[in-house]
């Protein structure tokens, strides 16, 4: 079964440090796709950027940066130097059972940065 | 842009009522979704329709139904109100392409049943 694990319920950090936030996924399909969202205070989930399993470069854009590896089933989300409006409930997620089109999502993780 | 829009922000209704949330999107997508959002578990999916007149259950289906009449509409039906359905309702809609997968979200539904 297809399963995320986002093991930071909370984070808090001061603005300009740099955070990771971690993404664990299980899954016994060779072909997925990770993605992350964020959900601001107004509620609208944002796409952030969608990764599939052949790419497993690192993703830059701008003050974010996405690490895949395979090899330890992880897709961790790096924002660097954090503003106060990175605050936010960021999702990963992972697409589903055979190439279905329903994603499994993890908890979510709650960053806030502090001025 | 993608826009999906979603009938109320918030609702108040009464346990026993019967609830209808509605969501448009206006990129012709093949696939829209219906999840709730509860703090502590993340968004768990309700249904999902790939295409017209067409619907699968989701992880948590019970207690609701979904309707798909036409393509750009999907709608979460609440036959019976209870508290428990006290939630953030979210749609989502996606092209349905085996290279996206993205889904597109509404800003969502806060339902209270009192």
């Amino acid at each position: 079964a297809q399963k995320v694990t986002q093991a930071q319920t909370e984070i808090s950090v001061v603005e300009k440090e740099d955070v990771t936030l971690d993404c664990v996924y299980e899954t016994r399909d060779t072909t997925y796709y990770l993605f992350w969202y964020k959900q601001p205070p107004s509620g609208e989930l944002v796409f952030l950027i969608r990764r599939n399993s052949f790419d497993e470069q690192n993703e830059i854009s701008g003050r974010y940066s996405w690490n895949f590896q395979k090899s330890t089933s992880s897709f961790n989300f790096t924002i660097t130097a954090s503003q106060v409006v990175d605050s936010a409930v960021y999702f990963c997620a992972l697409s589903g059972q055979g190439g279905s089109e329903k994603l499994v999502f993890g908890k979510g993780t709650k960053l806030t940065v502090n001025p | 842009d993608v826009k999906v829009t979603q009938s109320s922000r918030y609702l108040v209704k009464r346990t026993g009522e019967k609830v209808f949330l509605e969501c448009v999107q206006d990129m012709d997508h093949e696939n829209m979704f219906w999840y709730r959002q509860d703090p502590g578990l993340g968004l768990r999916l309700i249904y999902f329709s790939y295409d017209v007149k067409m619907k699968e259950k989701g992880d948590i289906p019970e207690g609701y139904s979904v309707s798909r009449e036409k393509k750009e509409r999907f709608s979460l039906i609440l036959e019976s109100a209870s508290t428990n359905q006290t939630s953030m309702y979210l749609c989502a809609s996606g092209a349905g392409l085996a290279e996206t997968y993205e889904q597109y979200f509404g800003p969502g539904t806060r339902l209270t049943v009192t």
